[in-house]
C-alpha cells in the first residue's frame, strides 16, 4: 500500500513568491491535514479538507489556502512568501478525519 | 483551544534502561491521546494511541498510560534500543465536533540511547 506522497521534497523560494505544494493521500483516505514544523514553535496546523471540503483551519494568515479535488489528492499554496514561512510542510492523510495520521516526509520550503 | 505539554525536551538513557515522556493537555474534552516517533528527514510516525476510555494500552516495548482526571499521558519504552534513538511528540484530539482533521501537539522529546 502506497503511503503519503508529497512533493516536491525541496523547494526554495524568494520572498514575494508564491508556492504549491502537492499531497497525495494513502487509497480510500478522504481526510488530509496539513502541518508546519518550525524548530521553534514545534508542529502547527494549517487546516484540514475532507470530501473537498474546508472542515477546520489553524491560526494562519490568509496568505495560507488550500483545496482538495475530488480523488482526495491536496494542494496549499503560500502566496506572498516571507522569511519566516521557511519550514517543513507535512501532510498527513486519515479515512476520516478522525484518530490517528499517517504523514507523508514533509516538503522542506526555505524562503530567502 | 487545547494545550499539550510535553516533558523532558531532550532524554538520554543507556541501551536497555527504560525511558518515560509524559505530556498534560488541558481540553477536558480531549478524547484520543496518540504518539508519534520522528526520525531525520522523515514524517512523523504513529507508534501507540490511546482512546479516553481506556486506562493503558500496551504494544510489546512500548505502553501508554492515561490519566483524565489529572489529564495527563504518559509514553513508556521497556528495554530500549539504539533504534529508538528519535523524536517523539504527544498529541491530544478535542471534541470530535469541532476539532476534525485537528490535533494539537506537545513540542517534542529528543531521545538518544546509548549502546
Amino acid at each position: 500500500k502506497a503511503g503519503v506522497t508529497q512533493t516536491p521534497r525541496y523547494l526554495i523560494k524568494t520572498r514575494g513568491q508564491q508556492v504549491t505544494l502537492s499531497c497525495s493521500p494513502i487509497s480510500g483516505h478522504r481526510s488530509v491535514s496539513w502541518y508546519q514544523q518550525t524548530p521553534g514553535q514545534g508542529l502547527q496546523f494549517l487546516f484540514e479538507y475532507f470530501s473537498e471540503t474546508q472542515r477546520n483551519k489553524g491560526n494562519f494568515p490568509g496568505r495560507f489556502s488550500g483545496r482538495q479535488f475530488s480523488n482526495s489528492r491536496s494542494e496549499m499554496n503560500v502566496s506572498t512568501l516571507e522569511l519566516g514561512d521557511s519550514a517543513l510542510y507535512l501532510c498527513a492523510s486519515t479515512e476520516d478525519g478522525n484518530y490517528g495520521y499517517t504523514f507523508g516526509s514533509g516538503t522542506r520550503l526555505t524562503v530567502v | 483551544g487545547e494545550n499539550v505539554e510535553q516533558h523532558p525536551s531532550t532524554l538520554s538513557v543507556q541501551e536497555g534502561d527504560s525511558a518515560v515522556i509524559k505530556c498534560t493537555y488541558s481540553d477536558s474534552a480531549s478524547n484520543y491521546f496518540p504518539w508519534y516517533k520522528q526520525e531525520l528527514g522523515k514524517g512523523p510516525q504513529l507508534i501507540i494511541d490511546i482512546r479516553s476510555n481506556v486506562g493503558e494500552k500496551k504494544d510489546q516495548r512500548i505502553a501508554v498510560t492515561l490519566n483524565k482526571t489529572a489529564k495527563h499521558f504518559s509514553l513508556h519504552i521497556t528495554e530500549t534500543q539504539p533504534e529508538d534513538s528519535a523524536v517523539y511528540f504527544c498529541a491530544a484530539r478535542g471534541a470530535w465536533d469541532t476539532n476534525a482533521g485537528k490535533s494539537t501537539f506537545g513540542d517534542g522529546t529528543t531521545l538518544t540511547v546509548k549502546p
